[in-house]
């Protein structure tokens, strides 16, 4: 892998319905991995950063998992509500610096 | 605390003209990226300035500029414009250059006629 790829690009899912994305990114020179949320005619939101192999976090609904030997990271919502309806982001970065690598992103949307 | 800001939300400019937009970092961060998104593109790397130094470059051409002043503040400038440079401008600020956690301001819609 040598750029940072998310599936699926896009999701429609009804409320209640739980849901999980994939982001895919270059396992070598890993420093960090982001998550965002994107809603539209708003600042991206930051989810998650997360460093170490295995790391899972969670915040509300919404967890993430990390593998970085395999590079790869699942971003999972349970019981999708209307307000979840957003662009999820993923980007990556290497080493020390702040330059992040993204992803096109997931637009999901959730309808009653 | 106030988040990041960003002047002028929208902008119309026409081929050849140039623009200056400007970013507010949260107070007490000193490290301020820039990132262009086009329709169908992932958000694309500009620049990073911290201390009012650039600290790291994406692979844009020499008409994308920036600079960064004593209060942390910056501004990227366009010169020469041209239509592929329509886009959403974003800055991000984090504490510190290198530091894990950045926040984003609401973005400059920039169309080049």
């Amino acid at each position: 892998i040598l750029n940072v790829e998310q599936s699926p690009q896009s999701l429609h899912v009804q409320e209640g319905d739980s849901t999980n994305f994939t982001c895919s990114f270059p396992s070598s020179n890993f420093y960090a991995l982001h998550w965002y949320r994107w809603e539209t005619a708003k600042s991206p939101e930051a989810l998650f950063v997360m460093t170490l192999n295995g790391d899972e976090k969670k915040k509300g609904r919404i967890s993430a998992t990390l593998n970085t030997k395999e590079g790869y990271s699942y971003l999972y919502i349970k019981g999708s509500q209307p307000e979840d309806s957003a662009t999820y982001l993923c980007a990556s970065n290497t080493g020390t610096a702040s330059k992040l690598t993204f992803g096109t992103g997931t637009r999901l949307q959730v309808t009653l | 605390k106030a988040g990041v800001t960003q002047t002028p939300r929208y902008l119309i400019k026409t081929r050849g003209q140039q623009v200056t937009l400007s970013c507010s970092p949260i107070s007490g961060h000193r490290s301020v990226s820039w990132y262009q998104q086009t329709p169908g593109q992932g958000l694309q790397f500009l620049f990073e300035y911290f201390s009012e130094t650039q600290r790291n470059k994406g692979n844009f051409p020499g008409r994308f500029s920036g600079r960064q002043f004593s209060n942390s503040r910056s501004e990227m400038n366009v010169s020469t414009l041209e239509l592929g440079d329509s886009a959403l401008y974003l800055c991000a600020s984090s504490l510190r250059a290198g530091y894990n956690e950045q926040f984003f301001g609401p973005g400059t819609r920039l169309t080049v006629l």
